[in-house]
């Protein structure tokens, strides 16, 4: 089993639509979970980072579930602008190392 | 402020050949990461960097990889002889330091990598 999965998508959602995905991870020891943002040919960018008790930054949420290991993210009222691939990265305690995802793909379409 | 520094942008060489990297972190940040992403793939650390020590690079196959950060700022990474599985994305990234539970990340424009 990989550390962390993601369903790599493509998702695809009409804009205004509201979409979600999830990331599993396996070490119940990771404290800390973010969600970088790639455009396509670009380098990876933090989206948010992803805090115990959930948060929202304008049309994005994310949320984390240690009891089944995963964290999410949701994005509201879709933007084409949002079309990127979301990965989802994770924190190995014992080397301070950060763990990526392979990404999920997503495409808004108008 | 000027972001993650990396050069050349891409790189097309022929299997068997040197080929090497450079990174130019953003201004006082003590960490610095060499990634690779391969199509489809999230970034693979190779090697990551508290000021001049490498103190992971459990990732970076030593046979033919090399990195070093000279004086803690600038790094380089090297493959010599390059493979046609050394094709991928490398990726620099830095931060401002490495706390137990994770840092964010300032990526550069990565250098495409293509080996023929």
């Amino acid at each position: 089993r990989k550390e962390v999965e993601q369903d790599p998508g493509p998702f695809n959602v009409p804009e205004g639509a509201t979409v979600a995905f999830n990331c599993t991870y396996s070490n119940s020891a990771s404290q800390s979970f973010f969600w970088y943002r790639q455009d396509c040919r670009k380098e990876p960018k933090l989206l948010m980072s992803v805090y115990s008790s959930g948060n929202e930054d304008g049309r994005f949420t994310a949320q984390l579930n240690r009891a089944s290991q995963y964290i999410s993210l949701l994005i509201r009222d879709s933007k084409l602008s949002d079309s990127a691939t979301y990965l989802c990265v994770v924190n190995r305690p014992s080397n301070y190392q950060l763990i990526w995802g392979a990404g999920t793909k997503l495409i808004i379409k108008p | 402020e000027a972001g993650v520094v990396q050069s050349p942008r891409y790189k097309i060489i022929e299997k068997k050949q040197p080929v090497a990297f450079w990174c130019n972190p953003i201004s006082g940040h003590n960490t610095l990461y060499w990634y690779r992403q391969n199509l489809g793939q999230g970034p693979e650390l190779l090697i990551r960097y508290e000021n001049e020590e490498a103190v992971d690079d459990s990732q970076l196959p030593k046979d033919r990889f090399s990195a070093e950060r000279l004086k803690g700022v600038d790094s380089t990474l090297k493959i010599q002889p390059a493979e046609l599985g050394d094709s991928a994305v490398y990726l620099c990234a830095s931060s401002l330091m490495v706390k137990r539970s994770g840092s964010e990340q300032f990526f550069g424009p990565g250098t495409r990598l293509t080996v023929l």
